[in-house]
């Protein structure tokens, strides 16, 4: 069965200093990844995806993430966060480009907190 | 386009009522799910719907129902209200072009069960 493991359920980074959060899947075939995130009270905005080709997928609001197949990881990155960046972060696993053929299995997500 | 909608926005329910979650997306999309997001849980989907007259089981779909019979609408049941299905419901829709695949999520459905 396929899962997601974020290992961190809050992480505090001050304004303007760099991010990472962590992700490690299990997937018995090619993966399709994504990162969302959750805005309080609001629902999911996709952050990213890879599917194939270059292991360093760029996204929206200055994220990227990288994909590494032989630690089954999958780490979003961004060089200097906004306190604007707090918020609920959710990487998920599917079978499908977008994850809407079969679903999509989500990590427990990671509760970011931009200290001023 | 209006995108995912989702309606109630909120409800609170009595154990052993019934209820029907609204999701509807006019955008043509092929694909819809729906998913449950408990604190600390993620989110776990419920149901899923590749086309019209198809549906599916996901990881928790014990006490919802669920039908597809246009491509616009995707309502998930609550046959008997308990108070374990309390949790914030998302109705999610894309449609797929080879590999190229976008997956909308609705507002969410937060939902009480006393």
């Amino acid at each position: 069965a396929q899962s997601v493991t974020q290992p961190d359920i809050h992480i505090t980074v001050s304004e303007g200093a760099s991010l990472e959060l962590r992700c490690n899947y299990s997937y018995g075939a090619t993966p399709y990844l994504f990162w969302y995130v959750q805005s309080p009270g609001q629902g999911l905005q996709l952050l990213l995806k890879y599917f194939s080709g270059d292991t360093l997928v760029q996204g929206i609001k200055g994220f990227e993430a990288e994909f590494k197949r032989s630690q089954s990881s999958f780490n979003l990155r961004k060089p200097s966060v906004h306190w604007s960046d707090a918020a609920e972060y959710f990487c998920a696993v599917g079978a499908s480009s977008g994850g809407g053929a079969d679903g999509l299995t989500f990590g427990k997500g990671t509760h970011l907190i931009i200290q001023p | 386009n209006a995108g995912v909608t989702q309606t109630p926005k909120f409800q609170v329910l009595k154990t052993g009522q019934s209820m029907t979650l609204q999701c509807a997306q006019d955008m043509n999309h092929e694909y819809m799910s729906w998913y449950r997001q408990d604190p600390g849980m993620g989110l776990r989907l419920i149901h899923y719907s590749v086309g019209a007259g198809i549906t599916d089981q996901g990881e928790v779909p014990n006490g919802y129902n669920v039908s597809r019979s246009t491509t616009e609408d995707f309502p998930l049941r609550l046959l008997s209200a308990a108070p374990s299905q309390t949790s914030v419901y998302f109705c999610a829709s894309s449609y797929s072009v080879g590999n190229q695949e976008t997956q909308y999520f609705g507002p969410g459905t937060r939902l009480l069960v006393l």
